[in-house]
């Protein structure tokens, strides 16, 4: 069982370039989530999929696409990499409605933007 | 807008003593869903503790517990008999329904 997974852990862009973070779920989840993680700035959401299928923009979504593949799944694309998007990105996901909501998060990317 | 506030961004407690880090959210939910997260070194985010917000009695985990006000919005975070694996950030969450919002969080440090 390998809870949330996450690929890769470490990425370097230039800028203008484009990647795709994965993410992986085994706990049969509904909901998924991507967030970043700036210092002084705790975790910020980006987009959210409450079931497969569904997305839904987040607190900072410019920049940035999400694909819901299955029930496993969540990505999320860079289509035009800036410096500003130069941060530590995690993963996350919960059975909202039941267990509190609780999520389980990746080990996060860290990704650098030239 | 919903906010969490996380006013002291770092702690310093003694090995085996308590220290409390505090939360504040702003809300105009009545049903929400409160979390204590710790991220050590290693990046991993690790739930803590959780609060239901129609639940009056104050959650409790082992060394970890909380002061849940909830109409002073207030929901802060004590450890007890603190050991050096504590040192770590914390983050105060809040979540309801589809709104997601973290704390800037809390660095923790442990001194032997």
């Amino acid at each position: 069982n390998a809870g949330v997974t996450q690929t890769p852990k470490f990425q370097v862009l230039k800028t203008g370039q484009s990647m795709t973070l994965q993410c992986a779920q085994d706990m049969n989840h509904n909901s998924m989530y991507w967030y970043r993680q700036d210092p002084g700035m705790g975790l910020r959401l980006i987009y959210y999929s409450a079931s497969e299928g569904t997305t839904d923009k987040g607190e900072v979504p410019n920049g940035y696409n999400v694909s819901r593949l299955n029930k496993r799944e969540f990505s999320l694309r860079l289509e035009s990499a800036a410096p500003s998007q130069t941060s530590v990105y995690f993963c996350a996901s919960s059975e909202l409605g039941t267990g509190g909501y609780e999520q389980y998060f990746g080990p996060g990317t860290r990704l650098t933007v030239t | 807008a919903q906010t969490v506030t996380q006013s002291q961004p770092e702690m310093s407690v003694q090995e085996a003593e308590t220290v409390t880090l505090t939360c504040t959210y702003d809300t105009s939910e009545s049903d929400y869903y409160l979390f204590w997260y710790k991220q050590p070194p290693s990046r991993q985010m690790i739930l803590v503790i959780r609060q239901e917000a129609y639940k009056q009695q104050n959650a409790t985990e082992n060394r970890f517990s909380v002061n849940f006000q909830k109409a002073a919005k207030s929901f802060s975070l004590k450890i007890s008999d603190s050991q050096l694996g504590d040192a770590a950030m914390y983050f105060c969450a809040y979540i309801s329904g589809n709104q997601f919002y973290f704390g800037t969080g809390t660095s923790l440090t442990v001194i032997p």
